[in-house]
């Protein structure tokens, strides 16, 4: 299995400009969640899909940011317009199901993540 | 009451030596804690975790210890190597519901094993 592929790995943009991730998820996994990670805050949870459809976004941090996931294989997160406070690792992870192993919490997999820098 | 909270934020240790990386947690419903580790340039990757139902869970060089009255959760890594140098990050969640997989995770500790 390739794991969780993340798009681009790196982006450099000026202020004010529209940004795309992108993430594909592993094949069979049907939770997907978008983090950020600061040196300031540490890992945080942005917003996360069950089977495509979005279940919590209270993490997303203004209405600049939005995140789509069409499909079970593809999910975007759009930032626009983009500001240099919004420089971070950008992480996408997948997992399945509710608790196999007996209820609860199962393995989330991460991608390598998008390094983004705003000028 | 969703905030977890890690000490140390750094952490030298000697090759072959025990590190310890410790969190503490608020939320009594909280009922899965993960510890994830982080090398540069990577995504964090699961290392071990462990339930409520048991104080102690061990793989390898690994350890958890979890106190629950205490509300606190800590990673021992045993004989430390250079190889384990890498970021640690503890997580907490709670099953069921709406609220399933949401992990809540601490600030990191940036561990360094010294040759």
């Amino acid at each position: 299995d390739a794991g969780v592929i993340q798009s681009p790995r790196h982006e450099v943009t000026e202020m004010g400009q529209e940004v795309t991730l992108r993430c594909k998820p592993i094949s069979g996994h049907d939770y997907l969640f978008w983090y950020r990670q600061t040196m300031m805050r540490g890992l945080e949870l942005l917003i996360y899909f069950n089977n495509n459809v979005p279940i919590d976004d209270s993490g997303m941090p203004e209405d600049r940011f939005s995140a789509k996931m069409p499909n079970a294989s593809f999910s975007t997160l759009k930032i626009q317009p983009s500001e240099p406070r919004d420089s971070a690792v950008y992480f996408c992870a997948s997992s399945f199901g509710t608790g196999r192993g007996g209820g609860g919490t199962d393995t989330q997999y991460f991608g390598p993540g998008t390094r983004l820098t705003v000028l | 009451q969703q905030q977890v909270k890690q000490s140390p934020q750094s952490l030298i240790v000697q090759k072959g030596g025990i590190s310890i990386i410790n969190c503490a947690y608020e939320n009594t419903a909280f009922d899965y804690f993960p510890w994830y580790q982080q090398f540069p340039g990577k995504g964090p990757a699961l290392l071990i975790a462990i339930r409520p139902d048991v104080s102690e869970k061990k793989e390898g060089r690994f350890t958890i210890s979890f106190n629950k009255s205490a509300k606190q959760f800590s990673l021992h890594i045993m004989d430390s190597q250079p190889g384990d140098s890498a970021t640690y990050l503890c997580a907490a969640s709670k099953s069921g519901g709406g609220a399933t997989n949401k992990l809540i995770f601490g600030t990191g500790t940036l561990l360094a094993v010294q040759p």
